[in-house]
């Protein structure tokens, strides 16, 4: 079926360090597929997305790249903030009657130490 | 634009209560999802509206839960019989008919079931 499968968490980094979460997808067809963030009390915010093959979705400093022949979309931030610390979420489309809804992994909680 | 809202932002019922949820989404935004999120775990998808026509239901939405959207602007979420199983946080997305796939979430109604 299609589902999204995301890096066990928690992650706990310093301020500064190199952030990769792994995310990877089974989907029939080609989803459109997105990094979302919730940020404690709060909704769910778009980070980024990418919608084909090898495009890449960035966003604040944030960055991931459509990867067909591994079917995955890793999360990477070159040095990440105290600001960061949140719960992480990739997700994938899937075409249902006129729309499209969204497929989301558990969800990574990042805390980022200053 | 103002965000998707939602009313109440916390709700605690006692188990066979019958609890009711509003969603107001982004003005002129023709689309509007629910979604069930359970403490550790990426949300759930519900149901879907196209205006006022709901035109998908997940195997997820039981007898007791009715979605409403009777004139193509706020939605409401009901659950009749409330049980303890249905205790998490309920999702409202909004986007509009044309445009790209992403969705826009509101805060979420937080459920207690005791």
């Amino acid at each position: 079926g299609n589902s999204v499968t995301q890096m066990e968490g928690p992650v706990t980094l310093s301020e500064e360090a190199f952030l990769t979460i792994n995310c990877t997808y089974t989907a029939t067809g080609y989803p459109s597929l997105f990094w979302y963030v919730q940020y404690p009390g709060e909704g769910l915010q778009l980070l980024l997305k990418a919608t084909k093959a090898d495009d890449k979705g960035s966003n604040k400093g944030f960055e991931a790249t459509y990867r067909k022949e591994t079917t995955s979309f890793h999360l990477e931030k070159g040095s990440v903030q105290v600001s960061d610390s949140a719960v992480y979420f990739c997700a994938l489309s899937l075409p249902i009657q006129g729309a499209q809804k969204l497929v989301f992994g558990q969800g990574t909680r990042l805390t980022i130490n200053p | 634009d103002t965000g998707v809202s939602q009313d109440p932002r916390h709700k605690i019922t006692k188990r066979g209560q019958n609890v009711t949820f509003r969603c107001d989404p982004i003005s002129e935004h023709n689309r509007l999802y629910w979604y069930r999120q359970t403490l550790g775990q990426g949300p759930e998808f519900l149901t879907y509206f196209q205006n006022e026509a709901q035109l998908e239901k997940s195997r997820l939405l039981s007898d007791r839960f009715s979605a409403e959207r009777p004139k193509g602007s706020f939605s409401t979420l009901e659950i009749q019989r409330t049980e303890q199983g249905d205790s998490a946080m309920y999702l409202c997305a909004s986007n509009p008919l044309t445009g790209a796939p992403e969705q826009y979430f509101g805060p979420g109604t937080r459920l207690t079931v005791t």
